[in-house]
């Protein structure tokens, strides 16, 4: 099964609306939790990361909670510009998963003017 | 600046032949990663190297080689045996213990 699942794209979003992308994980163990944004024609930025439980992890307006009882970790802000247009990937990593990454499908986001 | 750089940013390749796609990184990381990137799938591991001159498969290994002789390379060729190469390539590195992975600007390859 999926190890990373994020809510399907496209999310088109009006300037100043408010963003949720929902991140769930599959772990046993307590990996650390990430959000990375990807530029058109770009690699990857990390966004923003958690690494135990309830920790909130920020940057730039965006949030992310580590949840495990839910085994969640939604991103979220308050009021969107156009200039977050991107893709956004969740992320794990931990012992479970050999250290290595493990990234969801990712998420476009459009926010329109 | 440090950081990590991939070249060349497009790449053509004809059926049957071999390419490689260059990284390399002035981070003094160790760990260094290919993915590839197809559109709707996410991100893809395809090799991993987490020390000099050792490296392991990803899920998609086949068709692809790469090498690690120096602690800033890691190039990744992609053979003839890749079946279906057209992609989007990003390299990585994570510097051990931060958990946190730095990526170029990736390669973007296409069959013609």
């Amino acid at each position: 099964g999926d190890s990373v699942t994020q809510m399907e794209g496209p999310v088109t979003l009006s300037e100043e609306a408010f963003l949720t992308i929902n991140c769930t994980y599959t772990a046993t163990g307590y990996p650390s939790l990430f959000w990375y944004v990807q530029y058109p024609g770009e690699g990857l930025q990390l966004l923003l990361k958690a690494t135990k439980a309830d920790d909130k992890g920020s940057n730039k307006g965006f949030e992310a909670t580590y949840r495990k009882e839910t085994t969640s970790f939604h991103l979220e802000k308050g009021s969107v510009q156009v200039s977050d247009s991107a893709v956004y990937f969740c992320a794990l990593s931990g012992e479970e998963y050999g250290n290595k990454l493990v990234f969801g499908a990712g998420t476009i986001l459009r926010v329109k003017s | 600046d440090g950081g990590i750089t991939q070249s060349p940013k497009y790449l053509f390749r004809k059926e049957g032949q071999n390419v490689t796609l260059s990284c390399e990184q002035n981070l003094n990381h160790d760990a260094m990663y290919w993915y590839r990137q197809d559109p709707g799938q996410g991100l893809r591991l395809i090799y991993y190297s987490q020390i000099v001159n050792d490296f392991q498969k990803g899920d998609i290994a086949e068709g692809y080689s790469v090498s690690r002789e120096k602690k800033e390379s890691f190039p990744l060729t992609v053979t003839s045996a890749q079946k279906n190469p057209t992609a989007f390539y990003l390299c990585a590195s994570i510097q051990g213990g931060t958990d946190e992975a730095f990526f170029g600007q990736g390669t973007r390859l296409t069959v013609v």
